[in-house]
């Protein structure tokens, strides 16, 4: 079965420009999750979607970022504006059921660098 | 507050002795718990999980963990690695009461020839 698929890799953008990053989970997963890494941390949990709708957004700046799953499936992050400690990784996940001791599958991440 | 701590930054080990890599969590509520691997330019992917049950948990490529409720820790274990098993490794925290899986700072384990 194909993975999670996440666009584009990599990203080079200055401060204050906007950038959008895209995850599409494994077929049929109704749990979808972004996590911000930053160099030498831990992934932290950006938000998490349970079909089209938000569990979890209590982590998201939500005065720059912002995330959507439309029709429960594909999932779009964006920044806008971006700050120089926005760079990281991002990874997307998703999982099968909606329980948290479901097994989360990552897709190999972007990552982006704020100049 | 909740949190999750990976003891050692960097595990330097030779081929074919063991290892172990050290996860300890603060908890006043019942958790899962997971070890993540992440080899070199690829994504995470689960090495095992301890939900509930037998408290020693086997996963794959030989590894296992140990959960301790009392010690509050689940310590990953291997008897023997091998140069394929340098990676980064991640202990992570689902805590039950609000849903919210929380990440240790990674272990990177280092296996030399």
């Amino acid at each position: 079965e194909a993975g999670v698929a996440q666009s584009p890799r990599y990203k080079i953008i200055e401060k204050r420009q906007s950038v959008a990053f895209w995850c599409n989970p494994i077929s049929g997963h109704a749990t979808l999750y972004w996590y911000q890494q930053i160099l030498g941390q831990g992934p932290k949990l950006l938000i998490q979607f349970q079909n089209n709708g938000v569990v979890d957004d209590s982590q998201l700046p939500k005065d720059r970022f912002s995330a959507e799953r439309l029709k429960g499936v594909d999932s779009t992050l964006k920044i806008q504006p971006a700050k120089l400690e926005d760079s990281a990784v991002y990874l997307c996940a998703s999982s099968l059921r909606v329980g948290v001791e479901d097994t989360q599958y990552f897709g190999p991440g972007t990552r982006l660098t704020v100049l | 507050a909740q949190s999750v701590t990976q003891l050692d930054s960097q595990v330097p080990v030779f081929e074919e002795a063991p290892v172990e890599l050290r996860c300890n969590y603060s908890s006043s509520v019942s958790v899962y718990l997971f070890w993540y691997v992440q080899y070199p330019n690829q994504g995470l992917q689960l090495l095992l999980k301890y939900l509930s049950g037998s408290t020693l948990v086997k996963g794959i490529n030989g590894f296992e963990a140990e959960f301790n409720k009392s010690q509050t820790s689940f310590h990953l274990r291997k008897p023997s690695v091998h140069i394929s098993d340098t990676a980064e490794y991640f202990c992570a925290v689902t805590y039950t009461g609000g849903f919210k899986t929380i990440f240790g700072a990674g272990t990177r384990l280092f296996v030399k020839a």
